[in-house]
């Protein structure tokens, strides 16, 4: 059975930067593209960012581009994204998601249980 | 990138009865589009994908059509456990993105 487990969300000042990092298991994670994807209250999903699985390509949703870096240690079946210059915009629930058919081209599905990042002084 | 949009914003029906959820997108996306669910409290799960198939473990009440534009998701018989927020998503290959439209609310 897929586990994702996010951590690293909080409290955080405008301006500051995180490091949030996902846990996976039960999956070949070294098989599987993966992706971040976060949701503020009330809001739909937002895609932020995609990682192949030997970590060969990155994608970024514009939004985001330049203040967010996502990499991955496949001998940890762990994932992480990097953001910096925060702003209220980013307080959300982020999610690590693998794709259905491990690459680019699957859907996004399952979804963890998200970690929250609040940005507030 | 394409734009979702849905409609309707908010759907109240009772169980028994059937749901018809739209999305359109801003330009043509082929079959290239997801219906998400999402219960209160709870992630997103997927229901069906590439316009039409139902995802694994999702009741043969829930159905999708759809291609181009126009996409419709479809629940029959309404289930108690069926209330919830759906989202549409499209994928583009290049420039790589993924978008979500900003969801129907079913309601009791």
């Amino acid at each position: 059975q897929v586990h994702l487990v996010a951590s690293g969300g909080g409290v955080v000042q405008p301006g500051g930067s995180l490091r949030l990092s996902c846990l996976a298991s039960g999956f070949n994670f070294s098989d599987f593209g993966m992706h971040w994807v976060r949701q503020a209250p009330g809001k739909a999903p937002q895609w932020l960012s995609y990682i192949k699985n030997d970590g060969g390509d990155r994608y970024y949703a514009e939004s985001v581009k330049g203040r967010c870096f996502i990499s991955r240690d496949n001998a940890r079946n762990s994932l992480s994204l990097e953001m910096t210059n925060l702003t209220s915009d980013d307080t959300a629930l982020y999610y690590c998601v693998p794709p259905t058919t491990s690459d680019w081209y699957g859907w996004l599905d399952p979804w963890g249980q998200g970690t929250l990042v609040t940005v507030s002084s | 990138e394409s734009v979702l949009t849905q409609y309707p914003g908010s759907l109240s029906l009772s169980p028994g009865e059937s749901a018809t959820l739209s999305c359109r997108a801003s330009r043509r996306v082929g079959k290239s589009l997801a219906w998400y669910q999402q219960r209160p409290g709870q992630a997103p799960s997927l229901v069906i994908y590439d316009a039409s198939k139902r995802a694994t473990g999702i009741p043969a009440r829930f159905s999708g059509s759809g291609s181009g534009t126009d996409f419709t998701l479809t629940i029959s018989s309404l289930e108690p456990e069926d209330f919830a927020v759906y989202y549409c998503q499209h994928r583009t290959n290049w420039p790589p993105g993924i978008t979500f439209g900003q969801g129907t609310r079913l309601e009791i």
